[in-house]
């Protein structure tokens, strides 16, 4: 089955302890990205990457980081959280290097105490 | 970069009714412009799509249009049923970048 798995649904921590939030895919695509959505403010683009070795900010990448060693992970890092990063984390993937027809995950759920 | 903006926030329908959500974006350049619907407690999904070189674009109940000179689009969903209830979330990419950036967003509601 076709599908972008995102690793954990839920996680709760605290401020300054380092987490990273697992994606992958199984349809051998090219584009992949992070985004959260906060109530009222839709989906901010994290950071994404259009292939193995090539990562991009997008419109919210600080106290973020990426990398993609691999074409089928994209694994989302966070140093040091700190609670305005509580959010709902997607990561999503597509089809090529023009981020069309998104495929998403099932979203993370990230509390920052 | 582009900035798309989305209404209304909130739709209320009867069912049966149509509904109609609108996005402007500022980017002329812009030439891709997604649709996606999600449901509560789940993850977005495309539900329509249309580039700049065409105007319109049907798929059974759900329309898109596409005005580049007034550079807005719209969504249109005809005969609403409740399943039709969540939030509808534009977008529009920057041809430049070719980075998707997302309308706030619009919490439709089907009355049986």
């Amino acid at each position: 089955e076709a599908q972008v798995t995102q690793n954990p649904r839920y996680l709760i921590t605290v401020t300054g302890k380092k987490l990273t939030v697992t994606c992958s895919q199984n349809m051998n695509h090219e584009y992949m990205s992070w985004y959260r959505q906060d109530p009222g403010l839709g989906l901010r683009q994290i950071y994404y990457s259009m292939n193995v070795e090539v990562t991009d900010k997008g419109d919210v990448p600080e106290g973020y980081k990426v990398s993609r060693k691999e074409k089928r992970n994209f694994p989302l890092i966070l140093e040091s959280p700190s609670p305005n990063q509580t959010s709902l984390y997607f990561c999503a993937s597509s089809f090529g290097q023009s981020g069309e027809k998104l495929f998403f995950g099932s979203g993370t759920q990230l509390s920052v105490l | 970069g582009e900035n798309v903006e989305q209404h209304p926030s909130t739709l209320s329908v009867q069912e049966g009714d149509s509904a109609v959500i609108k996005c402007t974006y500022s980017d002329s350049a812009s030439n891709y412009f997604p649709w996606y619907k999600q449901e509560l407690g789940k993850r977005p999904q495309l539900i329509i799509d249309i580039r700049s070189n065409v105007g319109e674009k049907k798929d059974q109940r759900i329309a898109v249009t596409l005005n580049k000179t007034a550079k807005h689009f719209s969504l249109h969903i005809t005969e609403t049923q409740p399943e039709d209830s969540a939030v509808y979330f534009c977008a529009g990419r920057d041809a430049t970048l070719g980075r998707l950036y997302f309308g706030r967003g619009t919490q439709l509601t089907v009355w049986p």
